[in-house]
């Protein structure tokens, strides 16, 4: 199983442009999410999907939309960048039973915004 | 989302020396998970703490859910070069039995001096 994989690795914008990260996971996991991670900020939740069809704002979700159109996918878009959108990107899933909380992460996607 | 705080923000020990960082909050929590974060990957999930007093290990790693259900501790014995990298706290926000979302403490730096 290769768990959460997101495409691309890295990518550079310019103001303006948009763009559209790509997570997948084949755990068959009910619950996905999109955090960015910025220096001494940690990890903070964008937007969320607790299943195939729905998505929901997290805690961060201004300039940014998803979609989740299959159950093993969920996408990240960014419309029009910024550089304050300037970032590291990760994806993560979990099972979605009620007190299990564990989430399992993508290798992340490094995003710079000229 | 609810502030978790972690401490120390950063320790550099000794090849060999046991390692201690814990994690605490003004709400209680019913979860607490442990996650590292290598340079330049996704965090990946060391430890998941589900029941008050609890004290699991994993290999050298030793976490335990703290009693009053407002901390937990993390413990690394016998500390290696490849312990390096920055251990999160995480818990399901909002505080409370099962939640879809996490909130993340802002991370112990680690560094072994070989």
């Amino acid at each position: 199983n290769a768990g959460v994989t997101q495409t691309p690795k890295f990518r550079v914008l310019k103001t303006g442009q948009s763009m559209t990260l790509l997570c997948a996971q084949d755990m068959n996991h009910e619950y996905m999410y999109w955090y960015r991670q910025d220096p001494g900020m940690g990890l903070r939740l964008i937007h969320y999907s607790v299943g195939e069809g729905t998505t929901a704002k997290g805690e961060v979700p201004d300039g940014y939309n998803v979609s989740r159109l299959k159950k093993q996918n969920f996408l990240l878009g960014l419309e029009s960048a910024a550089p304050s959108q300037t970032s590291v990107y990760f994806c993560a899933s979990s099972l979605g039973d009620r007190g299990r909380d564990e989430q399992f992460f993508g290798p992340g996607t490094r995003l710079t915004v000229l | 989302g609810q502030q978790l705080n972690q401490s120390p923000q950063s320790m550099f020990i000794q090849e060999g020396e046991d390692v201690s960082m814990n994690c605490t909050s003004s709400s209680i929590f019913n979860t607490w998970l442990w996650y590292k974060q290598d340079p330049g990957e996704g965090p990946v999930l060391l430890i998941a703490l589900y029941k008050a007093g609890e004290l699991t290990s994993n290999g050298r790693l030793t976490a335990q859910f703290g009693i009053t259900r407002k901390d937990s501790f993390l413990n690394i014995s016998a500390s290696i070069p490849s312990d390096v990298g920055i251990y999160f706290c995480a818990g399901p926000y909002p505080p409370g039995a099962g939640s879809y979302q996490l909130t993340f403490g802002k991370g112990t730096k680690l560094s072994v001096i070989p």
